[in-house]
């Protein structure tokens, strides 16, 4: 399973654009790039998830240039609820592959009023 | 969307009991579910991945007779922490993908049991 990197925290105000990259340089060509949330004491929660160029939904945009080794999810106009730990995940689409999925250390975004 | 409920969200224990979690997928069946440990102002550590109907595959440095999983429905996994210490204490999470679908979909985790050894 690749290996992510992201920024160990970032700060941001109300109503900003918010952007997080997230590296994955041993991408496999099989990965779907992935980002979860997780608030304090609960479980992950699925963000967006992407293959290539952009894919945007409702809370969240991102963006995989093409050589697919970086991503970045963007959220508009971040509110305090947004204060959370953002995770980015490559995984396997393979046959064989189990569906488990590897943390790396996340990006705890603190959103200031 | 697809529900994952784990139970309880938070129990405390004495040292040296054991204690079991709950894991139910509530509308999907899941013939494989996912057991991760997390400690305070860390990432989700992966223990073990859950099978339907046959034994637990445990990460490496997961100690097997210690972390018990069954699965013996599609529907439910349990994790019993035997004999449990206060290094033990930590916040247990279970997640599952629905069957038939690869890693292009999205994992449902549970709330989280917050298990507390005293």
């Amino acid at each position: 399973l690749a290996k992510t990197t992201q920024p160990i925290s970032m700060d941001s105000y109300e109503g900003q654009e918010v952007n997080i990259t997230c590296s994955h340089n041993n991408i496999a060509t099989n990965d779907y790039i992935t980002w979860y949330q997780q608030f304090p004491s609960q479980g992950p929660r699925f963000i967006i998830q992407g293959y290539k160029t952009k894919v945007t939904n409702e809370v969240a945009s991102l963006f995989i240039p093409a050589d697919r080794k970086s991503s970045t999810l963007s959220l508009p106009r971040v509110s305090l609820s947004d204060t959370a730990v953002y995770y980015c995940l490559v995984g396997d689409t393979g046959s064989g592959n189990t569906g488990k999925l590897i943390f790396g250390q996340g990006t705890t975004l603190q959103v200031k009023p | 969307g697809a529900v994952v409920s784990q139970h309880p969200s938070r129990v405390i224990c004495k040292s040296g009991t054991s204690v079991k979690i709950e894991c139910r997928s509530l509308d999907f069946q899941a013939t494989t579910m996912f057991w991760y440990r997390q400690f305070p102002k860390q990432s989700l550590m992966l223990m073990a991945t859950s099978n339907e109907g046959s034994k637990a595959t445990y990460e490496q440095g997961v100690e097997k007779d210690k972390f018990l999983i069954n699965h013996a429905s599609l529907t439910l996994s349990t994790l019993t922490v035997t004999s449990a210490h206060p290094e033990d204490s930590s916040f247990y999470i279970c997640s599952a993908r629905a069957p038939g679908q690869g890693l292009d979909t999205e994992a449902f985790f549970g709330q989280g049991t917050r298990l507390t050894v005293v």
